[in-house]
């Protein structure tokens, strides 16, 4: 089936470092990539999408780019800021037609002063 | 206006009882979803419905009963709740395959 991979953290940043954390997926087809940030005590939002390959999704400083040949959508900032403390989820919809979203197990970024 | 709505956010009760969970959403999405995550904010999506039918049963045990009375609802009953039901319930919903889905802001259900 499908799935996806990303890092374990916590991923421990000072302010104004440069951020990658790294997802890779597994799909039967042509998949839709996400990556969704989740801030203490809220809701998922969705940060970004790539919806074919080579495609570079984009949202508040942060990127994504879609690599079909090593299926992977690594997420990266050039300078994160305390507010960007949240936990990131990688995600894929299916293309199998069950229409649901997969994601991966988050990773918890904490940016210190 | 919010886009996907659930209530209660929080939700404290005692082993054995049963409990509702509401979730509407004024998106005109024809896909809603239920994820749970656990206290390890790993998501594990439990059901999917379309059009009010459901799609999607990841193995969710038969004391979960989701309802969906029209596209815009999907209510999630559950019975004899057990310790390890405590987790955060979020409700999603999503206009189509390949598409994102979107959150509402959980429910927190803690089983005492």
């Amino acid at each position: 089936g499908n799935s996806v991979t990303q890092m374990e953290g916590p991923v421990t940043l000072s302010e104004e470092a440069f951020l990658t954390i790294n997802c890779t997926y597994t799909a039967t087809g042509y998949p839709s990539l996400f990556w969704y940030v989740q801030y203490p005590g809220e809701g998922l939002q969705l940060l970004l999408k790539a919806t074919k390959a080579d495609d570079k999704g984009s949202n508040k400083g942060f990127e994504a780019t879609y690599r079909k040949e090593t299926t992977s959508f690594h997420l990266e900032k050039g300078s994160v800021q305390v507010s960007d403390s949240a936990v990131y989820f990688c995600a894929l919809s299916d293309p199998g037609g069950y229409q649901k979203v997969t994601f991966g197990i988050g990773t918890k970024l904490q940016v210190i002063p | 206006d919010t886009a996907v709505s659930q209530t209660p956010k929080y939700l404290v009760t005692q082993m054995g009882n049963d409990k509702s969970i509401k979730c509407e959403q004024n998106l005109g999405h024809d896909t809603m979803y239920w994820y749970k995550q656990d206290s390890k904010k790993f998501l594990k999506i439990m059901f999917s419905y379309n059009n009010k039918e459901l799609i999607i049963n990841e193995t969710v045990p038969n004391r979960f009963s989701p309802k969906s009375p029209d596209k815009a609802h999907l209510n999630l009953h559950i019975n004899s709740l057990e310790l390890g039901d405590s987790a955060v319930y979020f409700c999603a919903s999503s206009p189509g395959v390949f598409t994102e889905a979107f959150f509402g802001q959980g429910t927190r259900l803690t089983v005492v």
